[in-house]
């Protein structure tokens, strides 16, 4: 089945500086890739995703990039902000059994 | 106007007993989910319902029974709660099974004493 790693487990940056979050996938036939943000006491949000014919998105502050043939995907975050602070995890889609598995998240600080 | 919503918040509870939680979303989703997560934040799914029907089934113990009395509804019932059962369950929906958006819940807090 799909395994999905991230790096880092922990990430602090300075407020306006940017902020890169790197997964990597083992089932080359995944193609969906969700990145989803919790905030402390909250359930995770999808803020970005992108599929396997494509690979850039952007949506304001926030790009996804992916590499098929490396499979790695990765979250970028420009001028970070202290509400950026969270906990974020990627995700890939299994295809043949429409399962999202989940990264094991990275905690972002964004310090003011 | 919560789209996806769990009861109880938070459950503290004696090793032994059997406990419910209930899922409920007003989005008009075929498809429900069962989600643990961990002290270390894994996320991992438990369950998958498509219509009232159970599509996903990972190696979760017997002791966990999923039920889905309409499209709009995912309970969750824990027998013989253990030390490890403690962790954030989500519930989550989406509007197919092999519609990739998931809307989480806001997570049902169990601990196990």
């Amino acid at each position: 089945g799909e395994n999905v790693e991230q790096h880092p487990s922990t990430l602090s940056v300075q407020e306006g500086d940017s902020a890169v979050i790197k997964c990597t996938y083992s089932d080359s036939a995944s193609n969906y890739f969700p990145w989803y943000k919790q905030e402390l006491g909250k359930g995770p949000q999808l803020i970005i995703d992108i599929r396997s014919n494509v690979g850039e998105k952007k949506d304001q502050r926030i790009a996804v990039t992916l590499n098929k043939t490396a499979k790695h995907f990765s979250l970028h975050i420009t001028e970070t902000q202290p509400e950026d602070s969270a906990v974020y995890f990627c995700a890939a889609k299994e295809t043949s059994y429409d399962k999202v598995i989940f990264g094991p998240g990275t905690s972002l600080s964004v310090i003011p | 106007d919560t789209a996806v919503s769990q009861t109880p918040k938070y459950l503290v509870t004696q090793m032994g007993n059997d406990k419910s939680i209930k899922c409920e979303q007003n989005l008009g989703h075929d498809t429900m989910y069962w989600y643990k997560q961990d002290s270390k934040k894994f996320l991992k799914i438990m369950f998958s319902y498509n219509n009232k029907e159970l599509i996903i089934n990972e190696t979760v113990p017997n002791r966990f029974s999923p039920k889905s009395p309409d499209k709009a509804h995912l309970n969750l019932h824990i027998n013989s709660l253990e030390l490890g059962d403690s962790a954030v369950y989500f519930c989550a929906s989406s509007q197919r099974q092999d519609q990739e958006t998931q809307y989480f819940g806001p997570g049902t807090r169990l601990l196990v004493l």
